[in-house]
């Protein structure tokens, strides 16, 4: 079974609203990914932390959404103002060095 | 850019038969390759990796093989089993990335009684 935790399992916002979602990454794994995997199960990298600093994000993370890993609490993912478009699963994985582990996502549906 | 391309998009067999789900890669860097697995409704599980040229990898009866010089890992399995219907990523890290992976579009496997 997985060891990252992500919150809540299912989402379900209105266009226009804030959609937040959380992941506990597995002890003693450095690094947190967030990836979107959309209903053709294509995935799509947004945002990854190395102990609470971002490393990469895509354009896409840095207008509507927010992401952060602060230390002692859980890791986040906020979408400010959601689209219909916005509507996926929101899968984090946290990795030690070259593995990645995920979590079960978040599916959000957007009205 | 890193891509990863799996031809597959749906495959599907009896049980018992053996299956090779296709996997190649681009990259420019020196490649770890991934095998995910994802059951309906569940986390991608870690199947298969490896980042060591020609040498035979193996787990719960799937195995691959890197091959550099076809860029390829491809998933096999001799004798497949109604549990192992799901869907199958093939994923690239390229070791300048920082860990972040490159996904293939997904095999989905059915095994039929």
């Amino acid at each position: 079974n997985s060891k990252v935790i992500q919150t809540p399992r299912y989402l379900v916002k209105g266009q226009g609203q804030k959609a937040k979602m959380r992941c506990i990454p597995e002890k003693g794994h450095p690094v947190v990914f967030w990836y979107q995997q959309n209903k053709n199960n294509e995935f799509k990298f947004l945002i990854n932390f190395q102990n609470q600093e971002v490393l990469q994000q895509i354009d896409m993370t840095e207008k509507r959404f927010s992401a952060e890993c602060p230390s002692n609490s859980p890791c986040s993912l906020e979408i400010q103002s959601s689209e219909a478009g916005d509507s996926a699963l929101y899968l984090c994985a946290s990795s030690p060095r070259d593995t990645l582990y995920f979590g079960s996502g978040t599916r959000l549906t957007v009205l | 850019g890193d891509s990863v391309t799996q031809t597959e998009g749906l495959v599907t067999l009896t049980k018992g038969l053996p299956v090779m789900l296709n996997c190649t890669y681009q990259t420019t860097y020196s490649p770890f390759l991934f095998w995910y697995v994802q059951h309906l409704n569940e986390a991608p599980k870690l199947l298969l990796k490896s980042s060591t040229d020609n040498k035979r990898t193996e787990h719960q009866g799937f195995y691959a093989t890197l091959h550099k010089s076809s860029s390829s890992f491809h998933l096999q399995k001799s004798s497949v089993q109604l549990s192992d219907s799901a869907l199958y990523f093939c994923a690239l890290s390229a070791y300048t990335n920082t860990g972040k992976l490159t996904f293939g579009d997904g095999t989905v496997l059915t095994v039929k009684p």
